[in-house]
């Protein structure tokens, strides 16, 4: 089955330098996610977006964006990178549950891109 | 913003004992879904609770949902090597699309 692609998997960038990170959601899945987790810690929501419209907004910083493209594949832009912007940043794409009262969407995530910045 | 709290935050068994994880919360939730995450691996959706007082089974592990809606707990028994990894609790705070992971349980389990 296909899964959530993410690339590229690892990246080693210099401070205050600019990345981008792809990620290729689950064919007919409408909502994608991102997410940032430092060493240790619980994954962070950033963004989130359902039929490529902005969905919900986390602790995104403003030197980061997002978007989805018509071909529903998404990219987190990360601009003046920071020390602190290493981390592992996970995509998850979910398609809505019928009927909603079955529960919340559920989220697949792909590998993960892990970022760092020297 | 409000986080689901879980405890403990690590524990160390010994294969063969059991392990319990619990996640609390201040607010009532919809709804709560269980994720594991091994070592330098990604999340992984284990199960999702909707009603109050739930119980479901997955061959070793029983999850709960507590009669208010403010609780959970994972119970593994009888541990193997295998279920070494972090356990989150998380659920979509205030609806929307915005899934909020709890703080995490830590498993390892030694031979």
């Amino acid at each position: 089955a296909a899964g959530v692609i993410q690339s590229p998997r690892h990246l080693i960038k210099e401070k205050r330098e600019t990345a981008t990170l792809k990620c290729y959601p689950i064919p007919r899945h409408d909502t994608v996610y991102w997410y940032q987790q430092g060493p240790g810690q619980d994954p962070q929501f950033l963004i989130s977006f359902y039929e490529k419209m902005q969905s919900d907004k986390g602790s995104i910083p403003d030197r980061f964006s997002a978007q989805q493209f018509s071909d529903y594949h998404s990219e987190l832009n990360m601009s003046s990178l920071e020390l602190g912007d290493s981390a592992l940043y996970f995509c998850a794409s979910s398609e809505e549950r019928v009927p909603l009262y079955t529960g919340a969407n559920v989220l697949t995530f792909g590998a993960g891109s892990r970022l760092t910045v020297l | 913003g409000q986080q689901v709290m879980q405890i403990p935050q690590y524990q160390h068994v010994q294969e063969g004992e059991d392990f319990t994880t619990y996640c609390n919360s201040s607010t009532t939730l919809s709804n709560i879904q269980w994720y594991k995450q091994r070592p330098g691996g990604h999340p992984v959706f284990l199960i999702q609770l909707v009603k109050s007082g739930e119980v479901k089974k997955q061959k070793r592990l029983t999850f709960q949902f507590g009669e208010a809606k403010k609780n959970s707990s994972l119970h593994i028994t009888a541990t193997q090597t295998t279920d070494v990894g972090t356990y989150f609790c998380a659920d979509f705070t205030g609806g929307g699309n915005k899934l909020t992971f709890g703080t995490g349980t830590q498993l390892k389990v030694e031979l």
